[in-house]
């Protein structure tokens, strides 16, 4: 039982460059969400699922898209990456009642 | 809007002394409430959490307390060690939200 799995831990990207963040979840969670964490600051919502084949905006949801093919997976994409988009990423999940269980986070620096 | 904040950024604390961290909310439709730990380079852990039918929770050398009538939450850590050191989020959620609302974080150094 693994949790939350993020891929990668790290990756420096050029901007206007594109990529994907994978999670994955083995707890069988109907909830999946992807934040971001900046120097100082708090978990910011990016976008969110509350099912397989669903997702939601969150509060920062501008420059990224997601997709939920598979219940276990929320992959997190950036079309074309910008300098902002530079932060920690965190996945977590979390079944239909009580709090999340996080991933170790993926950390992004785009130059 | 909604949200939830923290009274003290930053807390230092001497080793074996009792630590206190408080936090803020406004959403009155709130009735379920967490406290997370993140040390450095992780992701946050789950410490604690509690309903809004109670008004105190226990764990192992933590204690949250909730204080619905002006909105206040905090976490009470017992005999603060070292390993203790870490940003401290607190967060609420709504039965009719699909979201935790997750307040600033308070960073907790303890002072051996």
């Amino acid at each position: 039982n693994a949790g939350v799995t993020q891929t990668p831990k790290f990756r420096v990207l050029k901007t206007g460059q594109s990529m994907t963040l994978l999670c994955a979840q083995d707890m069988n969670h109907e909830y999946m969400y992807w934040y971001r964490q900046d120097p100082g600051m708090g978990l910011r919502l990016i976008h969110y699922s509350v099912g397989e084949g669903t997702t939601a905006k969150g509060e920062v949801p501008d420059g990224y898209n997601v997709s939920r093919l598979k219940k276990q997976n929320f992959l997190l994409g950036l079309e074309s990456a910008a300098p902002s988009q530079t932060s920690v990423y965190f996945c977590a999940s979390r079944p239909g009642t009580h709090g999340y269980t996080f991933g170790s986070g993926t950390r992004l620096t785009v130059v | 809007g909604e949200s939830v904040g923290l009274h003290l950024p930053t807390l230092s604390v001497q080793e074996g002394d009792n630590s206190i961290i408080n936090c803020a909310y406004s959403n009155s439709a709130s009735d379920y409430f967490i406290w997370y730990k993140q040390e450095s380079g992780k992701g946050p852990q789950f410490i604690i959490d509690i309903r809004s039918n109670m008004d105190k929770r226990q764990g192992q050398r933590v204690t949250v307390l909730l204080n619905k009538t002006v909105k206040h939450l905090s976490l009470q850590i017992a005999a603060t060690q070292p390993g203790d050191s870490a940003v401290y989020f607190c967060a609420e959620k709504a039965t009719s939200y699909d979201k935790v609302i997750f307040g600033p974080g308070t960073s907790l150094s303890v002072i051996p």
